[in-house]
């Protein structure tokens, strides 16, 4: 079974940049895992960020960004924001049994 | 605009079953992939279920194998989830969402439902 793993926990200084990653079990991530990134405020429905690796969606503010790096699928945020306090998803394409697979969760903090 | 509105959420006992519903509009529901994730209380996201735009195929996770059934009407715009068998672990927020092409998974969402499993 495909494990998700994403930093449990991250700060950054507002106006800063800083990137979150998402690693697979089974080995590298690459772009046939499609990863897709979600932002999650408290008591909110999560909100689709990037797609399939890189693409953003047409609401997605264009600090966000997304890419491969190291062998993992990554969200970078430059010139952060306080607004982008939130916690961050990640969801990949594992095939199979499992279809798709989400990670933990990273919870941003803007300090 | 598109919307998304889950309903048939609610307290059930162990064991037992539940149907959650979720009625589009706003796009052509008939051309979307679907998709069900859920969240238990305090924890992340979890991907349940997704189905064709055509209802001819369906996909879900290994724990809810065998017990929840995704599936959908086209001509009324609307998504379901029968659940049977459920357990206290089942208990979260699920929430309906939109594909769209590209790969792009669940790229909107509706509110949300809550199930509790409790006796």
């Amino acid at each position: 079974q495909t494990v998700v793993t994403q930093e449990p926990s991250l700060t950054v200084s507002p106006g800063g940049t800083v990137t979150l990653t998402c690693a697979s079990s089974t080995g590298p991530v690459t772009s046939g895992y499609y990863p897709n990134w979600f932002q999650q405020k408290p008591g909110q429905a999560p909100r689709a960020l990037i797609y399939s690796t890189t693409n953003k969606h047409s609401w997605t503010p264009a600090r966000f960004s997304g890419s491969l790096l190291g062998g993992k699928a990554a969200l970078t945020l430059s010139g952060v924001q306080p607004e982008d306090e939130a916690e961050y998803f990640c969801l990949l394409y594992c095939g199979g049994y499992q279809h798709w697979v989400f990670g933990g969760g990273t919870k941003l903090t803007v300090l | 605009e598109v919307q998304l509105v889950e309903s048939g959420g609610g307290l059930v006992q162990p064991g037992g079953s539940l149907t959650l519903s979720c009625e589009a509009s706003g796009f052509t529901f008939s051309a979307n992939w679907m998709t069900w994730v859920r969240q238990a209380p305090g924890k992340g996201l979890e991907w349940v279920a997704n189905i064709k735009p055509d209802g001819s195929g369906t996909y879900c996770v290994d724990s809810v194998k065998g017990r929840f059934t995704i599936s959908r009407d086209n001509a009324k715009n609307s998504l379901y989830l029968q659940m049977t068998s459920l357990r206290a672990e089942d208990t979260a927020v699920y929430y309906c969402a939109r594909d769209q092409t590209g790969w792009a998974v669940a790229a909107g969402w509706g509110q949300g439902t809550l199930v509790t499993v409790s006796s």
